[in-house]
């Protein structure tokens, strides 16, 4: 069973730096979805693609914030001139076509920002 | 704008024992409401679903949890406590339409032998 899967699992980088996670959903899965976790908190939501289209953006994904999932299949999350409030765990999830509503999240990428 | 709140930080069970887990929400028009599990080092499990039906909902590891749209509340619940079920347990609720999940802030289960 192929779950969903997110590269790096983890990523230390310097203040000003930009960085770019991976995100490969479950196959046949149309629908992928972005969160950003921090401690002691829930998942907060960031951005939700249908296929290739983006169709919903938090304000919480600045402008310093992009997402991409050009064939849709895998995504990228690129996150430029990284800040130190950027550290957290940004989790992805994947949900399949219909009205299911439920959302399979993978691993998740754990960013440090020093 | 929808919301979540999980009262308790955390909830302490004797094994064998019945738990709940309080779950409130808050979203315009019906609500479609989860409960996800978090063990340490491992991604969110998703446990349950109520989308509409039965209020009464059955979900993976013996977990169900109830609907009560006049308390809008969403509580998860287990007849009978194992050790393994300790865990980070989350609500989250979207609208109808919306794929936005949002999410409580999480309440910790420990289940003691």
């Amino acid at each position: 069973d192929t779950g969903v899967s997110q590269d790096p699992r983890h990523k230390i980088t310097k203040r000003g730096q930009n960085v770019t996670f991976r995100c490969d959903p479950i196959s046949e899965h149309n629908r992928l979805y972005w969160y950003r976790q921090t401690l002691g908190q829930g998942p907060e939501f960031l951005t939700y693609f249908q296929n290739e289209a983006q169709l919903e953006k938090s304000r919480l994904l600045s402008d310093r914030f992009s997402a991409e999932r050009p064939k849709g299949s895998f995504s990228t999350l690129e996150i430029q001139r990284t800040e130190q409030g950027d550290s957290a765990m940004y989790l992805c999830a994947s949900s399949p076509p219909g009205q299911s509503y439920e959302q399979y999240f993978g691993p998740g990428t754990r960013l440090t920002v020093t | 704008a929808q919301s979540v709140a999980q009262p308790e930080d955390q909830v302490n069970v004797a094994e064998g024992n019945p738990l709940t887990v309080k779950c409130t929400y808050s979203v315009s028009g019906n609500p479609y409401l989860f409960w996800y599990v978090q063990y340490p080092n491992r991604g969110l499990q998703f446990l349950l679903k109520y989308i509409t039906g039965d209020n009464l909902v059955k979900g993976s590891y013996g977990f169900e949890a109830e609907f009560n749209k006049s308390q809008t509340s969403f509580h998860l619940k287990k007849p009978s406590a194992l050790v393994s079920d300790s865990a980070l347990y989350f609500c989250a609720v979207t609208g109808a339409g919306s794929y936005q999940l949002t999410f409580g802030k999480g309440t910790k289960l420990s289940v003691i032998p």
